[in-house]
């Protein structure tokens, strides 16, 4: 079964301090890899997706990809409460239809 | 970025009755939309694909003849929750992709079911 693991947290750190948020998957055939932001009642919102190794870089977001690892992070730079919500990491599962499997997300908690 | 619009944002149905939500894609066209559904404090789990001009294809354990999809044209899949009962109320959201990109798949705001 394909299967894409989060810690489903709470991780909380302080305001200004980096988040890190953490993700693997099993299904090596996976390309695409996306982190959704989830606030509670809410529909996922893209933040930002990668497909090469490295680093990808988005304002205050990084995220980063490790294929021979499975490995997928985000980083969140002077982290805000604002930032505060569920983040899903997502892969598509080697499918390129844009179906994708979810984790099941990790809570963050941004105290000021 | 494309813009997904669902509808409606929340709705409440009693028990027997059925529910139609509709995904358009309002700026793009996609061949491809997807379904998934999300209960309190858990992922979202993908229920099936519905495809243009036919038949969707449907998750293992997705009863196929309770979650109807319809996918008439490039801009709108509807789904249909056939004789609802209070455990299929859930979060359903629904995605679509350009199908002249590459990657994103953009997301409708959800629909909130409560089956009473």
């Amino acid at each position: 079964q394909k299967e894409v693991e989060q810690n489903s947290g709470p991780l909380s750190v302080p305001e200004g301090a980096i988040a890190s948020l953490n993700c693997t998957y099993s299904d090596r055939g996976s390309q695409s890899f996306f982190w959704y932001r989830q606030y509670s009642g809410k529909s996922p919102e893209l933040i930002m997706f990668i497909y090469s190794n490295g680093d990808k870089e988005d304002g205050r977001f990084t995220a980063q990809l490790n294929k021979a690892s499975q490995y997928v992070s985000l980083l969140i730079r002077d982290s805000q409460p604002s930032d505060s919500a569920t983040y899903l990491c997502a892969a598509d599962g080697s499918s390129n239809t844009g179906k994708l499997i979810f984790g099941q997300g990790t809570t963050l908690q941004v105290k000021p | 970025g494309a813009v997904v619009s669902q509808h409606p944002s929340w709705v409440i149905c009693k028990s027997g009755t059925s529910v139609k939500i509709e995904c358009r894609s309002l700026d793009f066209q996609a061949t491809t939309m997807f379904w998934y559904r999300q209960f309190p404090k858990q992922s979202l789990m993908l229920m099936a694909t519905s495809n243009e001009g036919s038949k969707a294809t449907y998750e293992q354990g997705v009863e196929k003849d309770k979650f109807l999809i319809n996918h008439a044209s490039l801009t709108l899949s509807t789904l249909t929750v056939t004789s609802a009962h209070p455990e299929d109320s859930s979060f359903y959201i629904c995605s679509a992709r350009d199908s002249g990109a590459s990657t994103e798949a953009f997301f409708g705001q959800g629909t909130r079911l409560t089956v009473v």
